[in-house]
């Protein structure tokens, strides 16, 4: 079946340094991204969303780039904070008239001191 | 202050016993969600409601039962048939259908079968 995945499950990072979080997804149809971040023990929080007709979108401190050609999604956080410790995980949907959003399974970001 | 609220926040339930979790929202979406979390694993859709007094199950639908009488609550139960209840539940809301708006998301129920 169709899977929305992330390459890697852990990823730590020197505050201040800037984070990349990667996100393949298998339906050359799907048009519709998100990235949500989840803390320990909360719901998700929506971060920044891209339709396929972009390549790149940037919000405050995070930028999503969207490759088509290789089916893969990105995450961008720059000067990354403590506050940015999380779970990050990407979403698609779109692809179909009965499309539902479907969800990776997330990679942990952790920030060194 | 615009949202969306989950109670209880930990719910504790004995083998054999239904149980009820809320979802309010108060930001007038017509959609309604609840999505089961487990860890390791990405959020897998229970069931959903794109307007009032209609519902869908998704693709974890078994031993579990919603009801969407008003717009802004789409309460959630739990029964007794649901083979493994332990979990994050987790109940989102969106302006419009499944397809491509955005959804979000409440805080939470984490609910324990002793």
């Amino acid at each position: 079946g169709e899977s929305v995945g992330l390459h890697l499950p852990t990823l730590s990072v020197q505050e201040g340094d800037n984070s990349i979080i990667n996100c393949a997804y298998s339906n050359s149809a799907s048009d519709y991204f998100i990235w949500y971040k989840q803390e320990s023990g909360k719901g998700p929080q929506f971060i920044i969303d891209i339709r396929s007709n972009m390549d790149k979108r940037q919000g405050q401190r995070v930028t999503v780039l969207l490759n088509k050609t290789v089916k893969h999604l990105s995450l961008q956080i720059a000067a990354t904070q403590p506050g940015d410790s999380a779970v990050y995980f990407c979403a698609e949907s779109g692809y179909s008239s009965a499309s539902k959003i479907i969800f990776g399974s997330g990679t942990r970001l952790s920030i060194r001191p | 202050d615009g949202g969306i609220t989950q109670s209880p926040k930990y719910l504790f339930r004995k083998e054999g016993q239904n149980v009820t979790l809320s979802c309010e929202q108060n930001l007038n979406h017509d959609a309604m969600y609840w999505y089961r979390q487990d860890p390791g694993q990405g959020l897998r859709l229970i069931y959903y409601s794109q307007i009032v007094n209609d519902f869908q199950k998704g693709d974890i639908a078994e031993g579990y039962s919603v009801s969407r009488e008003k717009k802004e609550s789409f309460p959630l139960t739990v029964t007794s048939a649901q083979k493994n209840p332990t979990a994050f539940y987790l109940c989102a809301s969106s302006d419009g259908g499944l397809e491509s708006d955005t959804q979000y998301f409440g805080p939470g129920t984490r609910l324990t079968v002793l």
